[in-house]
């Protein structure tokens, strides 16, 4: 049992390239969820998936765009990046909405744009 | 919507001692939950404890209870017996009822020295 997994582990890229992070998990979790954690800050929801086949925003969602490829799989693609999207991304999944029940994360990816 | 302060950016404690770290929080929601999480240094998110908001009761998770005063909107957490494996940092996140999005404070840092 995996729990939650993400790749890569670290990405470096140019600004306005592109690339798609990819989260799965194996608990068979209703919803997924991507955030990010800059420095000295908490985690803050950038999209998240309440059920396959439905995605909503969540506080900072500029510049991203989500799928929910099927019940496990959860990726966020960034088409043009930024220096202001350098970031560590965390993907996590609960059974029920994040209100009710317990997220688990996975370990994070660690971006940085130049 | 949510807002969230975690006053101590760092905390230390002894090993075996107690630890409180402190979080008052604004919400405009009548029922609520609210969160500690706990980030050590792996990065990967871990829950700690949870509270629902119209519970008296304050909720106990082995070592770890919070003091919830809900009229001061004031959420702290206490460490008792503090273990080396207790260091990291620490969120609290507060959150409407059946709501996908937490919002998380920025953290507090917790040293344990043996």
């Amino acid at each position: 049992n995996a729990g939650v997994t993400q790749t890569p582990k670290f990405q470096v890229l140019k600004t306005g390239q592109s690339m798609t992070l990819q989260c799965a998990q194996d608990m068979n979790h209703n919803s997924m969820y991507w955030y990010r954690q800059d420095p000295g800050m908490g985690l803050r929801l950038i999209y998240y998936s309440a059920s396959e086949g439905t995605t909503d925003k969540g506080e900072v969602p500029n510049g991203y765009n989500v799928s929910r490829l099927n019940k496990r799989e959860f990726s966020l693609r960034l088409e043009s990046a930024a220096p202001s999207q350098t970031s560590v991304y965390f993907c996590a999944s609960s059974e029920e909405p994040a209100s009710t029940d317990t997220q688990y994360f996975g370990p994070g990816t660690r971006l940085t744009v130049l | 919507a949510q807002t969230v302060t975690q006053s101590q950016p760092e905390m230390s404690v002894q090993e075996a001692e107690t630890v409180t770290l402190s979080c008052t929080y604004d919400t405009s929601e009548s029922d609520y939950y609210l969160f500690w999480y706990k980030q050590p240094p792996s990065r990967q998110m871990i829950l700690v404890i949870r509270q629902e908001a119209y519970k008296q009761q304050n909720a106990t998770e082995n070592r770890f209870s919070v003091n919830f005063q809900k009229a001061a909107k004031s959420f702290s957490l206490k460490i008792s017996d503090s273990q080396l494996g207790d260091a990291a940092m620490y969120f609290c996140a507060p959150t409407g009822a059946g709501s996908y999005q937490l919002t998380f404070g920025k953290g507090t840092k917790l040293s344990v020295i043996p």
